[in-house]
């Protein structure tokens, strides 16, 4: 059982569409982590929530933290096919280790 | 300049071969990481290192020593190459150990056994 449940696993969408992406847990967290990672590299970190409720904003992209700090949520806004990418949910535990969920593969069509 | 690097980006290599990928960080970070990617894209822990020191060891079976000759440097051998050990291997660093700090990872090493 992962620790970190992603969904849906892959999403393939037209310019223009909306989108949400979800990264659900039992478990309760002190913060999430979004990562993107395009073919042929390595994941970039995107955005770090930290408090309950948390909305954060990074251009066309909001990402939310649950309030019980067990679940965050990525919404794309007007998708674009620089979008396409691995988006990766990720959580920190002990000694600054990552744990990722299995990832959404995004797809979007011109 | 690349943050973290990594060599070879691509291998090809025969089961029960030994093989080594190296990497290096000019972040002046003191943690650094080796990660593993499978074919379905799961992104694991497999090492970290503090300063030189290991810290995190995930149940990677002993075919695998990673080796931290300075805080820039974190190499990872792999001995009697096995079938299921194709993956991308990403090496990664951080600031120190603290979880605030942002994980850079580098572009990954494409690893094949036949």
């Amino acid at each position: 059982t992962q620790l970190l449940e992603q969904s849906p696993q892959f999403l393939s969408i037209q310019e223009g569409e909306n989108l949400t992406v979800y990264c659900n847990s039992s478990s309760v967290f002190s913060s999430l982590q979004w990562y993107r990672q395009e073919p042929g590299e390595g994941p970039v970190l995107l955005v770090t929530v930290v408090t309950g409720g948390e909305v954060k904003k990074l251009k066309r992209l909001t990402f939310q933290f649950g309030d019980a700090r067990k679940d965050s949520s990525l919404h794309i806004t007007a998708a674009q096919p620089g979008d396409t990418g691995l988006y990766l949910c990720a959580a920190m535990e002990y000694g600054n280790k990552l744990v990722f969920g299995a990832g959404t593969i995004l797809r979007v069509k011109s | 300049d690349t943050a973290v690097s990594q060599t070879p980006k691509y291998l090809v290599t025969q089961m029960g071969n030994d093989k080594s990928i190296k990497c290096e960080q000019n972040l002046g970070h003191d943690t650094m990481y080796w990660y593993k990617q499978d074919s379905k894209k799961f992104l694991k822990i497999m090492f970290s290192y503090n300063n030189k020191e290991l810290i995190i060891n995930e149940t990677v079976p002993n075919r695998f020593s990673p080796k931290s000759p300075d805080k820039a440097h974190l190499n990872l051998h792999i001995n009697s190459l096995e079938l299921g050990d194709s993956a991308v291997y990403f090496c990664a660093s951080s600031q120190d150990l603290n979880s605030g700090n942002t994980i850079y990872f580098g572009e990954g090493s494409w690893l094949t056994v036949v």
